[in-house]
């Protein structure tokens, strides 16, 4: 039952930061976003999470609108093991489960 | 990060054999582990959550008579997929919850073929 919007593709030159934009505007006050990434037939990777403020991690950084209605994730230097399918989800902090959307398939180009 | 494991990587079996998969969290207890499966191109679908100690809860349109959770430890989860049939071919990821910072970690799945 995912809960966010996310572009189907996006590319990116090799070097340059990527900005992945998650579109969220039933979230509400409790819930967190995570982002979260997968290569190809690997299980996924935790990036990041936050509930409103942005955040920075040595991944990545995640931008939260003030409305916290979106969100983008910045990967600040994109190499080539940066292609994945990025998950943005919305989770409240005390919930279980993680029901993935369909996420944005990043290529990043050399 | 926290790891999870899962065993197999791979596996092929007869149509109308059980498969039991394997997923351990290696350096935390896990109180809840959940069960994904995912087809090609799309994205993870969630079949259960899996408690320690308790009975697996499914999500809907999951038959849990043929896919079989027990979670018997705190480090350690199990799928068995009953009498498989090709279109159980799938990707089949677990991931735990630490307990810590609330994100869950997931193995590196289990790719099932069943002929």
């Amino acid at each position: 039952d995912a809960k966010t919007t996310q572009p189907t593709s996006m590319d990116c030159a090799e070097g340059r930061a990527a900005n992945l934009p998650c579109n969220h505007s039933t979230i509400s006050g409790n819930e967190y976003v995570y982002w979260y990434r997968q290569i190809h037939s690997q299980g996924p990777q935790y990036i990041i999470h936050g509930l409103k403020n942005n955040e920075t991690n040595e991944m990545a950084s995640l931008i939260i609108t003030e409305d916290r209605k979106s969100s983008t994730l910045i990967l600040p230097h994109a190499t080539l093991r940066d292609t994945a399918v990025y998950y943005c989800i919305v989770r409240l902090a005390t919930g279980n489960q993680f029901y993935f959307g369909t996420g944005t398939s990043l290529t990043v180009i050399p | 990060g926290a790891v999870v494991s899962q065993h197999p990587s791979w596996v092929i079996c007869k149509s109308g054999t059980s498969v039991k998969i394997e997923c351990r969290s290696l350096d935390f207890q896990a109180t809840t582990m959940f069960w994904y499966r995912q087809f090609p191109k799309q994205s993870l679908m969630l079949m259960a959550t899996s408690n320690e100690g308790s009975k697996a809860t499914y999500e809907q349109g999951v038959e849990k008579d043929k896919f079989l959770i027990n979670h018997a430890s705190l480090t350690l989860s199990t799928l068995t997929v009953t009498s498989a049939h090709p279109e159980d071919s799938s990707f089949y990821i677990c991931s735990a919850r630490t307990g810590r910072g609330n994100e869950a970690f997931f193995g590196q799945g289990t790719r099932l073929t069943v002929v």
